[in-house]
């Protein structure tokens, strides 16, 4: 099965940068995803990596460590926009590659 | 031109009816899911069709009946509604050999009285 640990809140401020932290625990691995959420709204998907290192596109980059079970998310130039729940989430490498989601962040971004 | 949706939007009822939600994708999707996100926002996956066979089935009460007709629907209907079914139900579709990246329909917020 999957484990997977974020931090439940984090306060940023507008312009600044934001690291979102997520650790897992499985049985077998095949990705690693990140999804924004904005209140009252669907998940809408920002990033994937199956291998380690940095994926970056534009203000958002993710970065993933295998041999760590680790991943991050990293917000630079925050805007008050980017308010919302970051949810990590991992696939697992059976032949239907389920997706287990983390429990989300919910990132608030202060002026 | 909507990717994925979902009908209602909201739904309201009694405990102890029947109810159902429609999900329709036109993104030629072979996979279809269901996942409820409760009130402590854990999204967790229900169900999971591929080309209309079910292929991901959690623990999850046989008061709820997933059906798909074609591949590009996917309707889950809830039999005697409990309190704690009250949720958020997302329908969500992806390419399962290219899946990357899954898209989420609006969400239906059911509340059961």
């Amino acid at each position: 099965g999957q484990n997977i640990d974020q931090p439940t809140e984090m306060t940023a401020t507008e312009g600044a940068i934001v690291q979102i932290n997520c650790t897992y625990q499985t049985s077998g691995f095949n990705g690693l995803f990140w999804y924004q959420q904005h209140a009252g709204e669907a998940p809408t998907f920002l990033s994937y990596n199956v291998l380690d290192g940095l994926e970056e596109k534009g203000r958002f980059s993710s970065f993933l460590s295998r041999s760590k079970g680790y991943s991050y998310l990293l917000l630079k130039e925050l805007q008050m926009k980017d308010s919302a729940s970051y949810l990590c989430a991992v696939r697992d490498n059976g032949g239907y590659q389920k997706v287990t989601f983390g429990t989300g962040t919910k990132l608030q971004v202060i002026p | 031109d909507t990717a994925v949706s979902q009908t209602p939007k909201y739904l309201v009822t009694q405990m102890g009816n029947d109810k159902s939600i429609k999900c329709e994708q036109n993104l030629g999707h072979d996979t279809m899911y269901w996942y409820k996100q409760d009130s402590k926002k854990f999204l967790k996956i229900m169900f999971s069709y591929n080309n209309k066979e079910l292929i991901i089935n959690e623990t999850v009460p046989n008061r709820f009946s997933p059906k798909s007709p074609d591949k590009a629907h996917l309707n889950l209907h809830i039999n005697s509604l409990e309190l704690g079914d009250s949720a958020v139900y997302f329908c969500a579709s992806s390419q399962l050999a290219r899946q990357n990246e899954q898209f989420f329909g609006p969400g239906t917020r059911l509340t059961v009285l």
